[in-house]
């Protein structure tokens, strides 16, 4: 079974920094895939990024990126000019190419972002 | 919005009592997930449905079951409630059998066991 952890349960920067987020992983499969989630106060999951693990190149969107590092089993998210919105809980995810036991999370980062 | 409807938003049962959730996937979605956020246990994955039929199992409860059916909607039942099922049940979709794209969640249901 693979397991996803989260380091660090808590963060707090100033908006307009740069902060990154932790996640590793543990799995025996070669294939697979992982995702950042985030979850505001709604409560609403929403997927910020995604990465396919036979694609070498990190995955961007917008202000958001990783640092894949697949022999470590490193899954970190970058997000840049942080923004009051981007308080919320983020969730790294996993899951195999056969799908078989859905999506492995985290147990969240509470990042804060100050005004 | 993610397309994807859950309800009841918020539920307030006794113990030992029975409940159904429902959710509707958004439009074109052949696969429904269900997940349980709790504290003590993160989030968790529930079962897993396609196109009416059970796909997949993750750490559902013999008192939990589930069910999609020909509208491709899905129910969760969950009996002999505990105080310990006190959660947030999420129900998310995609349009694969296997989450190789983006799963749309919903807002969830806040069950609460008293």
């Amino acid at each position: 079974a693979q397991t996803v952890t989260q380091s660090q349960p808590e963060m707090s920067v100033q908006e307009a920094e740069t902060v990154t987020l932790s996640c590793t992983y543990d799995t025996s499969e070669n294939n697979y895939y992982l995702f950042w989630y985030k979850q505001p106060p709604s409560r609403q999951m929403i997927l910020v990024i995604r990465q396919e693990a036979y694609k070498q190149q990190n995955a961007t969107e917008n202000r958001f990126s990783v640092n894949f590092q697949k022999a470590a089993k490193s899954f970190s998210l970058k997000i840049s000019d942080s923004q009051l919105g981007d308080t919320a809980m983020y969730f790294c995810a996993f899951i195999g190419v056969g799908g078989a036991d859905g999506l492995t999370f985290g147990k969240g980062t509470h990042l804060i972002i100050q005004p | 919005d993610s397309g994807v409807t859950q309800t009841p938003k918020h539920l307030i049962t006794a113990t030992g009592q029975r409940v159904t959730l429902r959710c509707s996937p958004r439009s074109g979605d052949l696969s429904v997930y269900w997940y349980q956020q709790s504290l003590d246990q993160g989030l968790q994955f529930l079962i897993q449905y396609y196109n009416g039929e059970e796909r997949a199992k993750g750490n559902i409860l013999e008192r939990f079951s589930a069910q999609q059916f020909p509208d491709l909607h899905s129910e969760l039942n969950l009996s002999s409630l505990e105080l310990g099922d006190s959660a947030l049940y999420f129900c998310a979709s995609s349009v694969e059998d296997r989450v190789r794209a983006e799963a749309f969640f919903g807002q969830g249901t806040r069950l609460t066991v008293v």
